[in-house]
C-alpha cells in the first residue's frame, strides 16, 4: 500500500510566521502535490512537482512556496502566514500522469 | 479552464437502494478519471479508476462517456457505511500537473 505521510495532522500559528508543512511517500513516486481544501472551493492545487528539484505552479501559489530536495519529500512553506491560509493542506504523490494520486492525512492548520 | 462539476447534494437515500450521480468535465482531452471517496474531515481515498468506458469492483460502477463528457458512479445495495462525499477528478490529458477535482457529492445512506 502506498503511504504518504504528514508531518502535522493540526497546526496553530501566528500571522506573519513562516510555516513548513513536510510530505513524506515511501512508494518512489516520481510526482508530489500539495493543495488545499476549503468548504464550498473544493480541493485546489498550490505547486506541484515531478521530479527532484523540479516545481511547477499549479493554480493558486501566491503566498507559497516548495522544496523539493529528494524523491520521498515535498515540503510546502508558508513564507509569511495569514489568516487567509487557515485551511486543510493534503499532499498527494502519483507513480505517473495517468495513475491516480494517493493523499497523506492532512494537516489542519491554523493562522491566528 | 479546466472544469469538473457536480451536485453537491445532498443525496438522501434508504439503505439498499441503488444510488447514482454524475459528474461532468470540460477539458476534452482528459484521459484518465478517478471517483475518490472521503469522509468527514479525512483525507480523500481512492474508490475507484476509470481510463476507458467504465470499471466494476463489486457493488460499484463507473462509467465513462466521451462524447458527452461525463463519468457517473452507481452504487447498489447501499449499506450505512456508504455516507461520505465522493469526489470525481480527471487529468489534464498527459501532463504532468495535478488532477481537477470536482467539489464533490454528499451521500447519506438513511437507516
Amino acid at each position: 500500500d502506498v503511504k504518504v505521510t504528514q508531518s502535522s495532522r493540526y497546526l496553530v500559528k501566528r500571522t506573519g510566521e513562516k510555516v513548513f508543512l513536510e510530505c513524506v511517500q515511501d512508494m518512489d513516486h516520481e510526482n508530489m502535490f500539495w493543495y488545499r481544501q476549503d468548504p464550498g472551493l473544493g480541493l485546489r492545487l498550490i505547486y506541484f512537482s515531478y521530479d527532484v528539484k523540479m516545481k511547477e505552479k499549479g493554480d493558486i501559489p501566491e503566498g507559497y512556496s516548495v522544496s523539493r530536495e529528494k524523491k520521498e519529500r515535498f515540503s510546502l512553506i508558508l513564507e509569511s502566514a495569514s489568516t487567509n491560509q487557515t485551511s486543510m493542506y493534503l499532499c498527494a504523490s502519483r507513480w505517473i500522469s495517468n495513475q491516480p494520486q494517493h493523499f497523506g492525512d492532512g494537516t489542519r492548520l491554523s493562522i491566528l | 479552464r479546466k472544469e469538473v462539476e457536480q451536485d453537491p447534494g445532498p443525496f438522501n437515500v434508504p439503505e439498499g437502494a441503488t444510488v447514482a450521480f454524475n459528474c461532468t468535465y470540460s477539458n476534452s482531452a482528459s484521459q484518465s478519471f478517478f471517483w475518490y471517496r472521503q469522509d468527514c474531515r479525512k483525507e480523500p481515498k481512492l474508490l475507484m479508476s476509470v481510463y476507458s468506458s467504465g470499471n466494476e469492483d463489486g457493488r460499484f460502477t463507473a462509467q465513462l462517456n466521451r462524447a458527452s463528457q461525463y463519468i457517473s458512479l452507481l452504487i447498489r445495495d447501499s449499506k450505512l457505511s456508504d455516507s461520505a462525499t465522493y469526489l470525481c477528478a480527471g487529468d489534464s490529458g498527459g501532463g504532468a500537473d495535478g488532477l481537477t477535482f470536482g467539489k464533490g457529492t454528499h451521500l447519506i445512506i438513511q437507516p
